[in-house]
């Protein structure tokens, strides 16, 4: 199947700073990206919709400026979570959805943001 | 707005067992369903998609149903074994290119 690769897989970072996630599709073009949000014992939780060269579209209650999404290329969309609070530790995926085979959605390994 | 429940929420079996999972949704305007698995701390591995217009899928010890307008899908594993131990998704996207509605999952263990 196609491959997504999310990076870093784990992150660790002070209260106030920024961290970016990287995720790419590496054997297609997305020209939308999805990322999610999952807390423990919890199902995944759209955030927001990545579109290549346009601005993301968010779900509601979800900080625009606090999650920062830009998907500059068909291969690569970026999530930076500013200003990070401990509240912000969660799992973060994302997901791209192939042209063919049936709109079949690949995630990426997922990213352990802790905050501290 | 969709809404995707999965039953049983937890699950534990002995080695060998054949096992059903149950997965409903509320909007049968669906465009595919698909089951994941996910294992602690990583990320969501496709197991099987299923069209709409389709009404199974087989991999392997795996088996999916889909029953749009009822509204239910079901996931069947054959003797079942430890490795298959995982957290089990059924999501749906209301068309091609949609994000999923997930539902809560199936936590599955399998006891050797």
């Amino acid at each position: 199947g196609a491959v997504v690769s999310q990076h870093p897989s784990w992150v660790i970072c002070k209260s106030g700073t920024s961290v970016k996630i990287e995720c790419r599709s590496l054997d297609f073009q997305a020209t939308t990206m999805f990322w999610y949000r999952q807390f423990p014992k919890q199902s995944l939780m759209l955030m927001a919709t990545s579109n290549e060269g346009s601005k993301a579209t968010y779900e509601q209650g979800v900080e625009k400026d606090k999650f920062l999404i830009n998907h500059a290329s068909l291969t690569l969309s970026t999530l930076t979570v500013t200003s990070a609070h401990p509240e912000d530790s969660s799992f973060y995926i994302c997901s791209a959805t192939t042209g063919t085979g049936g709109g079949e959605a690949f995630f990426g390994q997922g990213t352990r943001l802790t905050v501290v | 707005k969709q809404e995707v429940t999965q039953i049983p929420a937890a699950l534990s079996v002995p080695e060998g067992e054949n096992l059903v999972l149950n997965c409903s949704f509320t909007d049968s305007a669906i465009y595919n369903l698909q089951w994941f698995r996910q294992d602690p701390g990583k990320g969501l591995t496709s197991l099987l998609l299923i069209q709409s217009s389709q009404r199974e899928q087989t991999s392997g010890r795996l088996n999916a149903s889909l029953d749009k307008s009822s509204g239910r899908s079901t996931l069947y594993i054959a003797a079942s074994q430890p490795g298959d131990s995982a957290t089990y998704l059924c999501a749906v996207p209301n068309s091609g290119n949609t994000p999923l509605v997930f539902g809560k999952g199936t936590r599955l263990s399998v006891i050797a």
